[in-house]
């Protein structure tokens, strides 16, 4: 069963640090996301990316956040300047057209100290 | 906006035992509703879905039904096995609103099933 891959699993970080969290996308997927969950919240949007750019993206992705897909088979998403809140378990997903399943990846989960 | 609530957790249950975990929501349009599932270590899978009222969803002994009236997509199962136990999330996606499809999650609801 295709399936969508995080890199790392866990990474832990120091206040102030830059960290590229890693997602290997299903092969013919088009669309691709990334979501949040900070410990014990609900799991949040963060942004949407379609045709190579981005297509929507909530409040929480501001201009410390950046992704891309450099290679055309990495979805990279980039947290400049971390801080305590960004603390969080970051998940990528991905799908084949706008209404269909949605497939995540297991997690990376983002420590910053 | 489009929100989603489910009920805090843990939800601690002995085989066997019938499942309840409510979820209501708010939504703009007609939005599509889901439950994913999160097995200890792994990500998120979707367990079963409804696009439009009066659906209902079913997976692995699983159902919910998309109930307009009175906004709720509740999970339930018959009879519950210890390989059960992970984090249901409940969703809501709006086909129609905003450029890409996005999930709106609730928080989740740990269910720890006990031999």
């Amino acid at each position: 069963e295709p399936e969508v891959t995080q890199t790392p699993s866990h990474q832990v970080t120091q206040m102030g640090q830059e960290v590229i969290l890693r997602c290997v996308p299903i092969s013919n997927h088009l669309y691709f996301y990334w979501y949040r969950q900070i410990l014990g919240q609900k799991v949040e949007f963060l942004v949407s990316f379609y045709n190579n750019e981005i297509s929507e993206k909530s409040e929480i992705f501001d201009d410390q956040f950046s992704v891309e897909r450099p290679d055309g088979s990495n979805f990279t998403l980039k947290i400049r300047s971390t801080k305590l809140e960004d603390s969080a378990m970051y998940f990528c997903a991905t799908t084949g057209g706008r209404n269909t399943e949605a497939f995540f990846g297991q997690g990376t989960r983002l420590t910053v100290v | 906006g489009n929100s989603v609530t489910q009920m805090e957790g843990p939800v601690t249950l002995s085989e066997e035992a019938f499942l309840t975990i409510n979820c209501t929501y708010t939504a703009t349009g007609y939005p599509s509703l889901f439950w994913y599932v999160q097995y200890p270590g792994e990500g998120l899978q979707l367990l079963l879905k409804a696009t439009k009222a009066d659906d209902k969803g079913s997976n692995k002994g699983f159902e919910a039904t998309y109930r307009k009236e009175t906004t709720s997509f509740h999970l339930e199962k018959g009879s519950v096995q210890v390989s059960d136990s992970a984090v249901y999330f409940c969703a809501l996606s709006d086909p129609y609103g905003g450029a890409t499809n996005k999930l709106i999650f609730g928080t989740g609801t740990l269910l720890a099933v006990q031999p």
